[in-house]
């Protein structure tokens, strides 16, 4: 059974403040490694990852995997309070069911002015 | 486009009710998934299609059916509220990208949410 473990489940930090998240994951067969962000409603893509080392930046977020150790972390610099949301990893993996997503817990950021 | 649609954004129910709760895609998507989200869990899946016609089971299906008779709608049904359905109910779709002659996975895009309660 897929696996995946966010660290930490939450997190209170100023504005201005940089901020790692992680992502852990056992999956048979890795595929990809997507973060998302949800604020108030429905998850919002933000990355997907596929290869180690290859950086993915958009702005103040960047996001790289490790396949050797089976990890992803999530990077804000610069945080602002737009930022506040729950930012939830998953995994696919590419055996038959290679279009379903293993979700984690997610993992709660709070930016206070 | 309006992307992935849901309804209703809110309901509540009875003990033992039934109900439908509506997805629909205008991106022509051939695979679309439910999840429910419950408060620190993430998402759980239900149920997930692959093409018209297809339905599977997802990690947590007990309680729940769907059915997928066209390639835009998915609804899910509760035939027998408990409440421990209490939950948001978020539709999702994707698309699987091809590179190189190899189907390789696409990020799945969301709707709104329906936040169902079960008294």
């Amino acid at each position: 059974e897929d696996k995946v473990v966010q660290s930490p489940l939450s997190l209170v930090v100023h504005e201005g403040d940089t901020v790692t998240l992680n992502c852990s994951y056992e999956v048979t067969n890795f595929r990809s490694l997507l973060w998302y962000k949800q604020e108030k409603k429905a998850p919002t893509f933000l990355f997907m990852l596929t290869s180690s080392g290859i950086e993915k930046k958009s702005g103040r977020l960047s996001s790289i995997l490790d396949k050797k150790e089976l990890f992803s972390i999530l990077n804000i610099t610069a945080t602002q309070t737009g930022d506040s949301a729950i930012y939830l990893c998953a995994v696919s993996n590419s055996g038959g069911s290679n279009y379903k997503l293993t979700f984690g817990k997610g993992t709660l950021l709070t930016v206070n002015p | 486009n309006a992307g992935v649609t849901q309804t209703p954004k809110f309901r509540i129910l009875k003990i033992g009710q039934s109900m439908t709760l509506q997805c629909a895609q205008d991106m022509n998507h051939n695979y679309m998934y439910w999840y429910r989200q419950d408060p620190g869990m993430g998402l759980k899946l239900i149920y997930y299609s692959v093409g018209a016609g297809i339905t599977d089971k997802g990690e947590v299906p007990n309680g729940y059916n769907v059915s997928r008779s066209t390639t835009e709608d998915f609804p899910l049904r509760l035939e027998l509220a408990a409440p421990s359905q209490t939950s948001v109910y978020f539709c999702a779709s994707s698309y699987p990208r091809t590179s190189g002659g190899l189907s390789s996975y696409n990020e799945q895009f969301f709707g709104p949410g329906t936040r169902l309660t079960v008294l």
